[in-house]
């Protein structure tokens, strides 16, 4: 089992919709918690992080952690078709090295 | 320019061929990373280094090497490369100051035939 679960897809939400995307973690020793963007045949880049539990907003984009449950979500509200891309769920406990979830494909319809 | 460029972006080789892949970065960052994605998979850790001198193993390192010949590059080799190391080639870097944060490359295309 990986240490970061994630339903790879792909989603198709109509514009404008409210876009849920979660992930779940099992290594309690994770700290940061990143969400990464992945247009096609681009790199990955980073979009928000959050560290320990709580919720951050970014403009329309929201990320939450539950540690109590290990879960982590991002919302994306007002979803453009430009939000359509890959969401990479991470998480970190320290410098070593980023554990990925395998990433949700995004589809906005317009 | 690009703060961290790939090269080749695409390559083609034969089963039991030594190949390299190079990574450059202008960020100055001092920790620099190689993962391969795959469909299904995600992306997963090969190699990382702290510093010229520091170079550690990843989630799957198994068939793969790496030198760090300055802290501006990093090149990953595969001596003996088997189709099942067809994938999507990413080199990253980061600030150890934030460890959340890294930034990659625009990827290698690597098929073995």
């Amino acid at each position: 089992q990986k240490e970061v679960e994630q339903d790879p897809g792909p989603l198709s939400v109509p514009e404008g919709a409210i876009v849920s995307l979660n992930c779940t973690y099992s290594n309690s020793a994770f700290q940061y918690f990143m969400w990464y963007r992945q247009y096609s045949r681009k790199g990955p880049e980073l979009l928000m992080y959050t560290y320990s539990s709580g919720n951050k907003e970014d403009g329309r984009f929201t990320a939450q952690v539950d540690k109590s449950s290990k879960y982590i979500s991002l919302f994306i509200r007002d979803s453009q078709p430009s939000d359509s891309a890959t969401y990479l769920c991470a998480s970190a406990g320290s410098a070593d090295g980023l554990t990925f979830g395998k990433g949700t494909h995004l589809i906005i319809q317009p | 320019d690009a703060d961290v460029t790939q090269t080749p972006r695409n390559r083609i080789t034969k089963t039991g061929k030594r190949i390299m892949l190079e990574c450059s970065q202008t960020k100055g960052h001092d920790r620099m990373y190689w993962y391969r994605q795959d469909p299904g998979l995600g992306l997963r850790l090969i190699y990382y280094s702290f510093d010229v001198k520091d170079i550690n193993k990843g989630e799957i390192s198994d068939g793969y090497s790496v030198s760090r010949q300055a802290q501006a590059k990093f090149s990953l080799s595969l001596e003996s490369a088997i189709p099942n190391q067809t994938a999507l080639y990413f080199c990253a870097t980061g600030n150890g100051q934030f460890p959340y944060e890294q930034y990659f490359g625009p990827g290698t295309r690597l098929t073995v035939t």
